[in-house]
């Protein structure tokens, strides 16, 4: 049974750079399937931040797209998402999930979520 | 950027009624459309995929209909683990992907 993991501070200064990694269990990366980010503020609704495939290609939010960079490390079978100059507005949980592209097109395999709080 | 509206944004009801969730989409996504249950300290647990299908271990209480820009997540009969909060998710202008607002279904 595919798992996921998210990890990373709980805790990133305003301005500061949030990193969070996702640790797959039980499947090969390089085997296939497209993996995202995706966040929820406190009180606020599900945003997808963005996706990735195991060879490199990546795709953000427009709206984050200036402040989001994705990366494979098919090594460790981890992937990351570093989010840049931060503010208040990015506090929220994050998951990782693998999105089913080739069959359900949909994230059918989550990870707990992990929440960061961005404050000094 | 595609556009998701869900309505309500609330929907008060009660354990044994029928739930009708609406998603509409501000430009046509086909079927390529999901919906997902998300409860506090829980990840979101896909319901319907490509608009119409369940998903493995979803009850048959859940069913997905729509295409295009219209969309409707219903619940037959609601059952007390049901009251949550619903959001729908379209990939049809892949790879760019839009969660609506949420429903949240409450007692």
């Amino acid at each position: 049974q595919v798992q996921l993991q998210e990890s990373g501070p709980g805790l990133v200064e305003p301005s500061g750079t949030l990193s969070l990694t996702c640790t797959v269990f039980n499947y090969s990366i390089s085997s296939g399937y497209y993996w995202g980010w995706i966040r929820q503020p406190p009180g606020k609704g599900l945003e997808w931040i963005g996706s990735l495939y195991h060879t490199g290609g990546t795709y953000y939010s427009p709206s984050l797209k200036s402040r989001v960079i994705t990366s494979v490390d098919t090594s460790k079978n981890q992937f990351s998402l570093k989010l840049k100059s931060v503010t208040a507005a990015d506090t929220a949980v994050y998951y990782c999930a693998r999105f089913d592209e080739g069959g359900m097109r949909a994230f059918d395999v989550w990870g707990p979520g992990t929440m960061v709080t961005v404050s000094s | 950027e595609i556009v998701l509206t869900q309505s309500p944004a609330t929907l008060s009801l009660s354990p044994g009624e029928r739930a009708t969730l609406s998603c509409r989409a501000s430009q046509s996504v086909r079927s390529y459309l999901a919906w997902y249950q998300l409860k506090p300290g829980q990840a979101p647990r896909l319901l319907v995929f490509d608009a119409t299908n369940r998903a493995t271990g979803i009850p048959a209480r859940f069913s997905g209909s729509g295409s295009g820009t219209d969309f409707t997540l219903t619940i037959s009969s609601l059952e007390p683990e049901d009251f949550a909060v619903y959001y729908c998710l379209q990939r049809g202008h892949w790879p760019l992907l839009t969660f609506g607002g949420g429903t949240k279904v409450e007692i």
